[in-house]
């Protein structure tokens, strides 16, 4: 157990309204990550946090922006929904008890727009 | 760039027979970490093995091993004897440690249906 949770767990929401996902860290990792996870493409990068106030661009970013005011949380945001953007979502931190190099992940969040 | 490819979309095996997932990788780093991921059909993504590029000893846990062979860039995953609770979309994953970047790049994952 990496000490992360995802808020909300499941969200239904219609196109256009903003959504704020968040990932919460009890263990002080530097770097996390938010994913989509849709049929077909695996885990595909969205953002990516290297420390507080320290973001950058992952390979699906149209979209979504990203904050980290505090080491502990990674906010993500879909400005306006679009139901392209329905998926599940999931936060990563790097690092762990057994190893530094690797990524654990927080349960997901599915979100559904209508 | 880096890529993973999972060929195997779904695989589908009676319990107690052997199955081996595929993952074939693409970096241009000489020092990179490989990784396989569980995802039952609970959702969580489970972490299950990390190698890096400098050991292609093989790995045995229990019922599951791995073998890496950078000659053909593979990291496949093979369960013995498999069970039903086996069954999920397995993941494959690799990261470059030289970019410093600290990217991780998925395979499109393999679902594996185990029947009883």
């Amino acid at each position: 157990d990496a000490g992360i949770t995802q808020s909300p767990r499941h969200k239904v929401t219609e196109t256009g309204t903003p959504v704020t996902l968040r990932c919460h860290q009890t263990e002080n990792h530097r770097y996390m990550y938010w994913y989509r996870q849709d049929p077909g493409h695996g885990l595909r990068l969205i953002h990516y946090s290297y420390g507080v106030k320290d973001t950058d661009k992952g390979e699906v970013s149209d979209g979504y922006s990203v904050s980290r005011s505090k080491t502990e949380d990674f906010l993500l945001t879909l400005e306006s929904a679009t139901s392209s953007q329905t998926s599940v979502y999931f936060c990563a931190i790097k690092g762990g008890r057994e190893y530094t190099d690797t990524q654990y992940f927080g349960p997901g969040t599915r979100l559904t727009v209508l | 760039a880096q890529k993973v490819t999972q060929a195997q979309t779904e695989i589908s095996v009676v319990e107690k027979e052997d199955v081996t997932l595929d993952c074939v990788y693409e970096t241009r780093d000489t020092t990179y970490y490989l990784f396989w991921y569980k995802q039952p059909p609970s959702g969580e993504l489970v972490f299950l093995i990390r190698r890096n590029s400098f050991d292609e000893q093989n790995e045995i846990s229990g019922r599951y091993s791995w073998n890496f062979q950078k000659s053909t860039s593979s990291f496949n995953f093979t369960i013995t004897a498999s069970q039903v609770v086996d069954s999920a979309v397995y993941f494959c994953a690799l990261s470059e440690a030289t970019s410093g970047t600290y990217k991780y790049i998925f395979g499109t994952g393999t679902r594996l249906k185990v029947l009883a």
